[in-house]
C-alpha cells in the first residue's frame, strides 16, 4: 500500500496545457481502470473530476481529461484558468477494496 | 441535496480514543460502500477504511488495522470510525465519502482530530 508517485508542483500560464502524471505498480493502477482525479482547494473537501480513468462527473468542464498507459495515469488540463491553482490528488483501485492515493500535486497558474 | 456531514472531532490525549460519525442525506445510504480518508496538516490524502453497504465487510489500511474500526447504522444513515490508542501521527482532517462502484465521488467537509497532550 505505497502512494503513488506524484510530481510536487507543477505549473502553466493561462490558455496553456498542463499534465499530472501518477505513476503506481502492477498491484493498482497497471490493473485496474479505476483511477481518479481529486482537486482541492486549501482547507476544502476534495472534489472529483476524473474518475475510470477517463470519465468526467457532470459539471467537470471538458477542459479537464484523463489517461493511463501501463503503470502511469495522467490529467491533462487545457486551456488553464487562474481557477485551476489547486491540489490535485489520483487515487486508484488496489484490489481487495483497498485504495492508495498519490502525494498530490501543487498547480500554479 | 446528496450530502454527508461529519462530526465528533476535537482534542484527545495521546493514547486515548474517539468517535467519528458522518450522517448522510439525499440517497439511499444503505445502497452504497462508504469510506474514511484523512488529511494530516499540510499533508496529502490517505486512505482510512472501507465497509460494505450491509456492514458485513470492512477493509483498512495496514497501518490502521488493531486501532481503528468503522461501522455503521443504515436504519439511520450514519458511518462511524472508532479510533483508539491515539498517537500524534493521526492527528488530521478525517473526511467520510460515498463509493460509487470504485471511486469517491460525494465528500463530506471534515473533522478535526487533534492528538495532543
Amino acid at each position: 500500500q505505497s502512494a503513488l508517485t506524484q510530481p510536487r508542483s507543477v505549473s502553466g500560464s493561462p490558455g496553456q496545457s498542463v499534465t499530472i502524471s501518477c505513476t503506481g505498480t502492477s498491484s493498482d493502477v497497471g490493473t485496474y481502470d479505476y483511477v481518479s482525479w481529486f482537486q482541492q482547494y486549501p482547507g476544502k473537501a476534495p472534489k472529483l473530476m476524473i474518475y475510470d480513468v477517463t470519465k468526467r462527473p457532470s459539471g467537470v468542464p471538458d477542459r479537464f481529461s484523463g489517461s493511463k498507459s501501463g503503470n502511469t495515469a495522467s490529467l491533462t488540463i487545457s486551456g488553464l484558468q487562474a481557477e485551476d491553482e489547486a491540489d490535485y490528488y489520483c487515487c486508484s483501485f488496489a484490489g481487495s477494496h483497498t485504495y492508495v492515493f498519490g502525494g498530490g500535486t501543487k498547480l500554479t497558474v | 441535496e446528496v450530502q454527508m456531514v461529519e462530526s465528533g472531532g476535537g482534542l484527545v490525549q495521546p493514547g486515548g480514543s474517539l468517535r467519528l460519525s458522518c450522517a448522510a442525506s439525499g440517497f439511499s445510504f444503505s445502497n452504497y460502500w462508504v469510506t474514511w480518508v484523512r488529511q494530516a496538516p499540510g499533508k496529502g490524502l490517505e486512505w482510512v477504511a472501507n465497509i460494505k453497504r450491509d456492514g458485513s465487510e470492512k477493509y483498512y489500511v495496514d497501518s490502521m488495522k488493531g486501532r481503528f474500526a468503522i461501522s455503521r447504522d443504515n436504519a439511520q444513515n450514519l458511518l462511524f470510525l472508532q479510533m483508539n490508542s491515539l498517537r500524534a501521527e493521526d492527528t488530521a482532517v478525517y473526511y467520510c465519502a460515498r463509493v460509487d462502484w470504485a471511486h469517491m465521488d460525494v465528500w463530506g467537509k471534515g473533522t478535526t482530530v487533534i492528538v495532543s497532550s
